[in-house]
């Protein structure tokens, strides 16, 4: 089965502060592709990052970084400088076939 | 350019009846897939649909269908609703099939409550 779990229902940071976002995915699959994306209030998903299965070096946006450990299944997103327009449920996924998401993370940045 | 485009954006249907949404994907953009999201089971993959021809197909009954024109513009239909069905239905395109490491692009999602 091709699964994605994120284990953190909700999380916190404060402003300007450095928070890490924990995915593991099941795959049997050797090539796919990792996404995470943001949905902010106004419901539109947003693409944060992406990496390639076979690429071993995590991938990098400006603020937003994954640390990707393909043997563990792991496919972290790290958000460094947390601003408040980074509040929004974070969603995981992955692509062999057809995406599958997992069930998502709610980050609030406080003030 | 103009991003993915889905109506209505809302929509209010009664049990039994049936309701076909739209999408238009980013111009040039040759897959179009869909997603229904509610609070119990997350974002879930119907179909997708790639040159018109339905490429890949999720775990939904059959009252869930879909189609896709020469345009690449796409519909999904579902029949004799359920309560269960309200849900907001997102669309995504991309330009190639979605094997592929290319991103999806979603629209703003059509609001489907049904009573």
């Amino acid at each position: 089965a091709q699964t994605v779990t994120q284990s953190q229902p909700e999380m916190s940071v404060q402003e300007a502060e450095t928070v890490t976002l924990s995915c593991t995915y099941d795959t049997s699959e050797n090539n796919y592709y990792l996404f995470w994306y943001k949905q902010p209030p106004s419901r539109q998903m947003i693409l944060v990052i992406r990496q390639e299965a076979y690429k071993q070096q995590n991938a990098t946006e400006n603020r937003f970084s994954v640390n990707f450990q393909k043997a563990a299944k792991s496919f972290s997103l790290k958000i460094s400088d947390s601003q408040l327009g980074d509040t929004a449920m974070y969603f995981c996924a992955f692509i062999v076939n057809d995406m599958r998401f997992g069930a998502g993370t709610r980050l609030t940045v406080k003030p | 350019k103009a991003g993915v485009t889905q109506t209505p954006r809302y929509l209010i249907k009664t049990r039994g009846q049936q309701v076909t949404l739209s999408c238009s994907p980013i111009s040039g953009h040759r897959s179009v897939s869909w997603y229904q999201q509610t609070p119990g089971q997350g974002l879930q993959f119907l179909f997708e649909y790639f040159s018109e021809t339905q490429r890949n197909k999720g775990n939904f009954p059959g009252r869930f269908s879909g189609r896709q024109f020469s345009n690449s513009r796409s519909e999904m239909n579902v029949s004799t609703l359920e309560l269960g069905d309200s849900a907001l239905y997102l669309c995504a395109s991309s330009l190639r099939a979605t094997s592929g490491f290319n991103e999806q692009y979603f629209g703003p999602g059509t609001r489907l409550t049904v009573t």
